[in-house]
């Protein structure tokens, strides 16, 4: 158990520009879970997958964002036209359906910086 | 709508004394999860304690034990025997039963523990 991983852990890029993000689950976690988290603020939930259907999006994912979980697999959360606004930092977190709790486990996250 | 709300923003405790951490939340369902989460400087978010809410004994783990008050809406997170590497950022969050599968945060409460 490797746990879940994220990719890259830091990324600068100008406002205007795509970006993509990359969330490996831990391997036998059926739900995937993308949170972004701002300076000072707990994670505020972003979108959910179940193997490869995305259940649920939030009302901050707007028109700009998209994410994918192709094969049920890893997951890729995909901002177009960046904004300064979307500097933030964005956490991926996995569980098993039926687990413990349900409890969620959490990637090291990403940390965008829009210039 | 679930909301979740830790009002202290920062709090500081000698080592090896008893801090409290307060959490308050508001929910219309009768059955769901609550977890305090800790997030230490500049590493990923674990999972501290859980408690089922159909459950009336407190949930405790090791140094850690909650304060569940169902009628009260309230969800108190006790650390006994301080450490140093209790130091973190501590979110009380909110699940929901059944199909709703994603975290409410609260805003988080910055607990320093001094030597």
């Amino acid at each position: 158990d490797t746990g879940v991983s994220q990719d890259p852990r830091h990324k600068i890029t100008k406002r205007g520009q795509n970006v993509t993000f990359r969330c490996d689950p831990i391997s036998e976690h059926n739900r995937l879970y993308w949170y972004r988290q701002t300076l000072g603020q707990g994670p505020e939930f972003l979108t959910y997958f179940q193997n490869e259907a995305q259940l649920e999006k939030s009302r901050l994912l707007s028109d700009r964002f998209s994410a994918e979980r192709p094969k049920g697999s890893f997951s890729t959360l995909e901002i177009q036209r960046t904004e300064q606004g979307d500097s933030a930092m964005y956490l991926c977190a996995s569980s098993l359906v039926g687990g413990i709790g349900y409890e969620q486990y959490f990637g090291p996250g990403t940390r965008l910086t829009v210039t | 709508a679930q909301t979740v709300t830790q009002s202290q923003p920062e709090m500081s405790v000698q080592e090896a004394e008893t801090v409290t951490l307060s959490c308050t939340y508001d929910t219309s369902e009768s059955n769901y999860y609550l977890f305090w989460y800790k997030q230490p400087p500049s590493r990923q978010m674990i999972l501290v304690i859980r408690q089922e809410a159909y459950k009336q004994q407190n949930a405790t783990e090791n140094r850690f034990s909650v304060n569940f008050q169902k009628a009260a809406k309230s969800f108190s997170l006790k650390i006994s025997d301080s450490q140093l590497g209790d130091t973190a950022m501590y979110f009380c969050a909110f699940k929901g039963s059944g199909a709703n599968s994603k975290l409410t945060f609260g805003k988080g409460i910055t607990l320093s523990v001094r030597p």
